[in-house]
């Protein structure tokens, strides 16, 4: 069945680095993915919408990449302050164009 | 623009009762959805509409769960009767289109089923 995984649950840096997170889909072969950003008590927040025809997508401190190959999308926060801390989420549409299927997330902390 | 509108913020139930959620999309958005996150986890799926009509709704316990989008706008998401496992966050969402747009989310309802 589809699967889209994000491995690490958690991510420790120090303010001011490059915080990377991975996702990974086996199974099907998404159109598009989608980056979330969620607080505690919030509902996710939309970042980044990136195809598959689409190597990379900026977005002031952000940045995706889409690989097809490796089946796998990587997020970037540059710069990392300590308000970028939350828990990110990898979305993708299911196969047959089916409703936004997301991975558990990787919990950022960013300490100053 | 207003956002996704959900209510209540907070429930708690005793196992065997009935509970009821409420959303009411961003205007205009044709496309909502429903899901279920427990804690530590990604959000699940449990129902997707189109307008008034459901696309998805596989992933949805129909001896329990059940949900309606009268008129194409408002929905209600309703579990009769609840149990433990049903703790969770439901998160309401909508969206311009089925495809290749993003999800606009509301806060979500904590429902706590003691």
């Amino acid at each position: 069945s589809q699967k889209i995984e994000q491995n690490s649950e958690a991510l420790n840096i120090q303010e001011g680095k490059t915080a990377t997170l991975t996702c990974n889909y086996t199974n099907y072969s998404p159109a598009y993915l989608q980056w979330y950003r969620q607080d505690p008590g919030r509902g996710p927040v939309f970042l980044l919408l990136i195809r598959e025809n689409e190597k990379e997508k900026r977005k002031e401190r952000l940045k995706v990449t889409f690989d097809t190959t490796l089946k796998q999308s990587l997020f970037h926060i540059t710069a990392s302050q300590p308000a970028d801390s939350a828990t990110y989420l990898c979305a993708s549409e299911g196969q047959a164009g089916t409703a936004l299927i997301f991975g558990k997330g990787t919990t950022l902390s960013v300490s100053s | 623009e207003a956002g996704v509108a959900q209510s209540p913020r907070y429930k708690i139930i005793e196992k065997r009762q009935s509970v009821a959620f409420w959303c009411n999309p961003i205007s205009g958005h044709a496309t909502l959805y429903w899901y279920q996150q427990i804690l530590g986890q990604g959000p699940k799926l449990l129902i997707q509409f189109q307008n008034n009509g459901v696309v998805d709704d596989s992933q949805l316990p129909k001896d329990r769960f059940s949900a309606e989008r009268l008129k194409g706008v408002d929905s209600t998401l309703k579990i009769q009767p609840a149990k433990l496992e049903d703790s969770a966050v439901y998160l309401c969402a909508s969206s311009l289109a089925r495809r290749n747009t993003e999800a606009f989310f509301g806060q979500g309802t904590r429902l706590t089923v003691v």
